[in-house]
C-alpha cells in the first residue's frame, strides 16, 4: 500500500488566496483526520470524519477552514481566505476500526502564506 | 484524556537501548497508553501502544508499571534513524482524538 497521500506537498501563497490541501486515505480505512502542526501549538487534531461523516470538528479554528470528505477515497481541507498565521504543516491521517487511536499519517503539506 | 509528563530531550548511543519515560498519574482504568514518534520534516508513526499488560512489537517494547501511574517506551538496539521526536498519549480508545504533547527529543549519538 502507498499509505496516505497528501498533496500537494508545498504550497506558497498570497493572503486572501484560497488554499485546498487534499488527502488520499489508505484503502478500507474508515477513519480520517485532519492535523496542523505550527512550532508554537505543537501537533493539533483540527477535524476527523468516521465513514465519510464529520464527527468533531471542535478543533478547526475557524469559518475560514473547511473540510470535506465526498467518498471513502478523498478528503480536501480548504482555506478561504488564507492568512499568514496559517502558516504551518498540515498532515492528514486515517484509521480503520478500533481502536482508531491506531493512525497512519501521511508526510504533510507545509503552506506558507506571504 | 490524562495529561502525560516526559522529559524534554534524551540522548543514547548507538547500538544501545533507549529507555523513554512517560508519567501518567492521572490514567483511568479504560485509558491506553500510545507512543508515536515523528522524525524531522516527517508525519507521526505509531509505534505501539498498551492497557496494562507489558507489550513487544517489531519496533519497541513497552512496559506500565503496576499502577499504570508510568510507563517506559523501550527501543532495544537504538540506531540513528530512530532520532526523532517520541509522543507519549493517553486516551480512551472511544475518543478517537490524539492529544499530543511536547514529547522526548531522542538523539542517538554514533
Amino acid at each position: 500500500d502507498a499509505g496516505v497521500i497528501q498533496s500537494p506537498r508545498h504550497e506558497v501563497t498570497e493572503m486572501g488566496q484560497e488554499v485546498t490541501l487534499r488527502c488520499k486515505p489508505i484503502s478500507g480505512h474508515n477513519s480520517l483526520f485532519w492535523y496542523r502542526q505550527t512550532m508554537m501549538r505543537g501537533l493539533e487534531l483540527l477535524i476527523y470524519f468516521n465513514n465519510n461523516v464529520p464527527i468533531d470538528d471542535s478543533g478547526m479554528p475557524e469559518d475560514r477552514f473547511s473540510a470535506k470528505m465526498p467518498n471513502a477515497s478523498f478528503s480536501t481541507l480548504k482555506i478561504q481566505p488564507s492568512e499568514p498565521r496559517d502558516s504551518a504543516v498540515y498532515f492528514c491521517a486515517s484509521s480503520f476500526g478500533h481502536p482508531q487511536e491506531t493512525q497512519y499519517f501521511g508526510p504533510g503539506t507545509r503552506l506558507l502564506v506571504l | 484524556d490524562a495529561k502525560t509528563t516526559q522529559p524534554p530531550s534524551m540522548d543514547c548511543a548507538e547500538g544501545r537501548a533507549a529507555n523513554l519515560p512517560c508519567n501518567h498519574s492521572t490514567i483511568s482504568g479504560n485509558e491506553y497508553v500510545y507512543w508515536y514518534r515523528q522524525i524531522h520534516s516527517q508525519g507521526p508513526q505509531y509505534i505501539i501502544h498498551g492497557l496494562k499488560n507489558n507489550e513487544t512489537n517489531e519496533m519497541a517494547s513497552l512496559i506500565i508499571t503496576e499502577d499504570r501511574k508510568s510507563s517506559t517506551l523501550i527501543l532495544p538496539h537504538a540506531t540513528l534513524r530512530d532520532t526523532a521526536v517520541y509522543y507519549c498519549i493517553v486516551t480512551e480508545t472511544s475518543g478517537s482524538r490524539l492529544t499530543f504533547g511536547e514529547g522526548t527529543q531522542l538523539t542517538v549519538n554514533p
